[in-house]
């Protein structure tokens, strides 16, 4: 079964604390893994993907494959952090349409 | 316009009515897919268009959703018989392609519906 699995529902932390964001994965073959972001009263937005292996507003994701985990890291947390985080997998290969599925999303609140 | 257009943004409508949901992508976009949102769940994917097709329908609920993009570009998901438990966020995402490099998908900020 195809899978993305977020356990914590909201995870609260410290302005400068770091942040780790958890997720799973359940997919036969090899999936693009994603982290889409919602501020507040803003659309979906993506944060970054596993296949660009860069940082995005001081965000890191790695792909672990034996983990089957795509865990989003920052090592210092920021106010403007605050926002709703869903991580999401597509396929690849022939026949991929591209469609994401996505886990159930973690709130991050990042207290001052 | 320069991102994914959604109307209305907000749709009440009782049970049993006809609704009609409305999405214009970003234009070049080929790719079109619509998503339901429902409280406290992470979106979940419903019909994908490449052009004018429907290349992927498998996440339609039942024979009452239907979605139809006739010229390409816009898209209409239109509910049959609404339910209470239709009641969510609809979103509408597009991107360049399905597959490989240009596949980020940009999405529209939703259609709140409720039924009552």
């Amino acid at each position: 079964a195809q899978r993305v699995t977020q356990p914590e529902k909201l995870l609260s932390v410290f302005k400068g604390a770091p942040v780790e964001l958890k997720c799973n994965y359940s997919y036969s073959g090899s999936p693009e893994l994603f982290w889409y972001v919602q501020y507040s009263r803003q659309r979906l937005q993506l944060l970054l993907r596993h296949i660009s292996r860069e940082s995005i507003k001081g965000f890191t994701a790695d792909l672990n494959k034996g983990e089957t985990s795509f865990h989003l890291k920052k090592p210092f947390a920021q106010e403007e952090d605050s926002a709703m985080y869903y991580c999401a997998l597509s396929g690849t290969g022939v026949g991929n349409t591209g469609k994401l599925i996505f886990g159930q999303g973690t709130t991050l609140q990042v207290k001052p | 316009g320069a991102g994914v257009s959604q109307t209305p943004s907000n749709k009440v409508t009782e049970k049993g009515k006809y609704v009609e949901l409305r999405c214009d992508p970003i234009s070049g976009h080929t790719a079109l897919y619509w998503y339901r949102q429902s409280l406290g769940q992470g979106p979940e994917f419903l019909i994908y268009f490449q052009g004018t097709g429907a290349a992927d329908d498998s996440g339609l609920p039942n024979d009452r959703f239907f979605a139809v993009r006739p010229e390409g570009s816009v898209s209409t998901l239109k509910i049959q018989r609404t339910e209470r438990g239709d009641s969510a966020v609809y979103l509408c995402a597009s991107s360049l392609t399905p597959r490989g490099w240009g596949t980020e998908a940009f999405f529209g900020q939703g259609t709140r519906l409720t039924v009552v």
